[in-house]
């Protein structure tokens, strides 16, 4: 029974690099979010996934950010050309159905991007 | 849309004294409500959530919230802090349909032994 996990850990990165951020949720849950965490900052919801598909994308900073989610498991958020702005600890969570809150959310640990 | 507000960003209790974190909602429909707690290089856990049912919430470690509607309120307390509890808690806030949930900027509680 493992949990979410996220990868890598830590990710140091000059700007204008891409970076990948991947997540695998629970075996089972069909939903997956992303969200990110600025130093001071709450959570800020960058998208949800139920399965593969992406209903709502309105969280996304810019178009720099993307998302994908392969098989109703793995998911990848890719950031591109990235700026000092977009350091922060980026955490994935899912749950079991659909969105709404009668579901729980269970968290990974986070990656936590440095642009130097 | 949706938000919420954590009044205090630090609290600082003795060891056996009553926790009160402060969230209060805002919300054009009936809201959940929930409690989570982070603790450091790990995501959050919940504490607990509020789905329209008993007002009343008890969740893990001791915790509970009381959800008023008249106060736009979802208080977090604890009759007696221990040294564990020492963490960063969020509050956060949905709606039955929605998929996206809002959270609070995040409260930082410290247990003085």
């Amino acid at each position: 029974g493992a949990g979410v996990s996220q990868s890598p850990s830590n990710k140091v990165t000059e700007k204008g690099k891409d970076v990948e951020l991947r997540c695998d949720p629970i075996s089972g849950h069909t939903a997956l979010y992303w969200y990110r965490q600025s130093l001071g900052q709450g959570l800020e919801f960058l998208i949800y996934f139920q399965g593969n598909s992406a209903p709502d994308k309105s969280g996304l900073p810019s178009d720099r950010f993307s998302a994908e989610r392969t098989g109703g498991s793995v998911s990848t958020l890719t950031i591109q050309r990235t700026q000092q702005e977009d350091s922060a600890v980026y955490l994935c969570a899912s749950s079991p159905r659909t969105g709404g809150g009668t579901d729980t959310q269970y968290f990974g640990p986070g990656t936590r991007l440095t642009v130097l | 849309a949706q938000s919420v507000t954590q009044l205090g960003s630090h609290v600082s209790v003795s060891e056996g004294a009553l926790v009160l974190l402060r969230c209060n909602y805002s919300s054009s429909v009936p809201p959940y409500l929930f409690w989570y707690v982070q603790y450091p290089n790990q995501g959050l856990q919940l504490l607990l959530k509020y789905t329209s049912a008993a007002t009343l919430v008890k969740g893990i470690n001791g915790f509970e919230a009381e959800f008023k509607k008249s106060e736009t309120s979802f208080h977090l307390t604890k009759p007696s802090a221990h040294m564990s509890d020492a963490s960063e808690y969020f509050c956060a806030v949905t709606v039955p349909t929605g998929n996206q949930f809002y959270f609070g900027t995040g409260t930082s509680l410290t247990v003085i032994p």
